[in-house]
């Protein structure tokens, strides 16, 4: 069961433009979202997050969307630069107690390509 | 700080051996996963500890792999026998008891022959 999903498994955007980013999550009980950055032969490295009593956050090119009616979230680039080409992780947290306190969930993770 | 440490950062071995991956995370940190990455199954969780003590295994796939604390700032993973299809990138991740960022070693990329 796939509790975070990135149905588009790519991206290609030309630079100067918008990138978005999506993210499905089906756990009603998810508080916490984050984009993590992975570029190849490196670990995933934390990007922008955001709570669930939020429904937007910016950090300079970066802004993380949620939407929880739709159990959706989004993260824009801009304006998008070669050195964004990376694959990005959505993931989500829930930590009301139990064995789920301190888990994310990531999703499968989109490639972003960022053409000069 | 130097981050999350992760040893040796590439592994090639034959199948039936024992692998032992090493992971020593940010000082301070509260919180210690191992996740292991493919194509098939993306970023998946296999264990974490809380404090030293192991809170949730159930993302291990089977009794070949083990994995320890026996400190705050060490920890293994070790597989033993090894089977081709543990290949995979298995990373170690870090966080404190205040945020809910995890911060990742740059991984060990671990081929079983």
């Amino acid at each position: 069961d796939q509790q975070v999903k990135q149905n588009s498994p790519s991206l290609s955007v030309q630079e100067g433009r918008i990138s978005i980013l999506n993210c499905d999550y089906t756990n009603s009980m998810f508080d916490y979202f984050l984009w993590y950055k992975k570029y190849p032969a490196e670990g995933p490295t934390f990007l922008i997050s955001i709570s669930s009593i939020k429904d937007k956050n910016e950090d300079g090119r970066f802004t993380v969307f949620l939407n929880k009616s739709a159990k959706h979230l989004s993260l824009h680039i801009v304006p998008s630069q070669p050195g964004d080409s990376a694959v990005y992780f959505c993931a989500a947290s829930n930590e009301a107690g139990g064995t789920s306190y301190g888990k994310l969930t990531f999703g499968q993770g989109t490639i972003l390509t960022v053409h000069p | 700080d130097a981050g999350v440490i992760q040893s040796p950062r590439h592994e090639v071995t034959e199948m039936g051996q024992e692998v032992t991956l090493r992971c020593k995370p940010i000082s301070g940190h509260d919180y210690l996963f191992w996740y292991r990455q493919t194509m098939m199954r993306g970023l998946e969780l296999l264990i974490y500890f809380n404090n030293n003590v192991p809170i949730d295994d159930s993302g291990m796939p089977e009794d070949r792999f083990s994995a320890k604390m026996p400190n705050a700032s060490f920890s293994t993973l070790k597989i033993q026998p090894s089977e081709p299809r543990d290949s995979a990138v298995y990373f170690c991740a870090s966080r404190d008891n205040v945020g809910r960022e995890q911060y990742f070693g740059p991984g060990t990329r671990l081929t079983v022959t």
